[in-house]
């Protein structure tokens, strides 16, 4: 079974650079894709941007041009980076596996969350 | 982006009741729409995939279907562990969007 885990500092100042790690075990970042999603306090949730196997990105095209995602196959994990945060960056934070066929989101981190404060 | 709508946005049900949840994107996404289930302090759990199967381990009272823009997910004799905030989602095309939630809570 595959797990997730994200880790990164909990809290950031506003107009810093928000980084996150998703730690995969029982599978390869090599194969599938993965996904970042958060989640602000009491609210849906949003898609911030999937990694291929290959390492190509796509992310949504809401965050502009602050997202900065990266695959490391060597320590098998993937990355966030959200640069010039504001308040409104403050969520939880997951990752999560996309499956085959129409690649829903089969396994999913814990969640972290993130406040962006002065 | 494609846009998801759900409805409704909560309701009130209990236990052995039949629940119905309804999915609309702006564009056909058939058959590329998911359904999550969410406790609170929880991550997302996969429920159904293509718009009618059942994930692996998932109840057989869950159960989707629909297609083109209109999707349902139905929960047929709502038990305890049924309380929870249910999310459609496609993945016809990015950026992947989600429906805004459905909270099903205690009549």
């Amino acid at each position: 079974q595959v797990q997730l885990h994200e880790s990164g500092p909990r809290l950031v100042k506003p107009s810093e650079t928000l980084s996150l790690l998703c730690t995969v075990s029982g599978g390869s970042v090599s194969s599938k894709y993965w996904n970042w999603i958060r989640q602000p306090a009491g609210q849906g949730l949003e898609w911030i941007g999937r990694m291929s196997p290959s390492g190509s990105a796509d992310h949504n095209p809401s965050l502009r041009s602050r997202v900065t995602m990266s695959l490391d196959v060597s320590k098998n994990l993937f990355s966030l980076e959200l640069s010039s945060v504001t308040v409104a960056d403050t969520a939880v934070y997951f990752c999560a596996r996309e499956g085959q066929f129409v690649r829903p989101l089969d396994n999913w981190g814990q969640g972290t969350l993130v406040t962006v404060s002065s | 982006d494609i846009q998801m709508t759900q409805s409704p946005s909560s309701l009130s049900a209990s236990v052995g009741d039949t629940v119905t949840i309804t999915c609309r994107a702006s564009q056909s996404v058939s058959p590329y729409l998911n359904w999550y289930q969410q406790k609170p302090g929880e991550a997302p759990t996969l429920l159904i995939y293509a718009a009618s199967i059942l994930q692996s381990g998932v109840p057989s009272r869950f159960s989707g279907s629909g297609s083109g823009a209109h999707f349902t997910l139905t929960i047929s004799s709502l038990q305890p562990a049924d309380f929870a905030t249910y999310y459609c989602q496609q993945t016809y095309g990015t950026p992947r969007t989600f429906g805004q939630g459905t909270k099903v809570d205690v009549k």
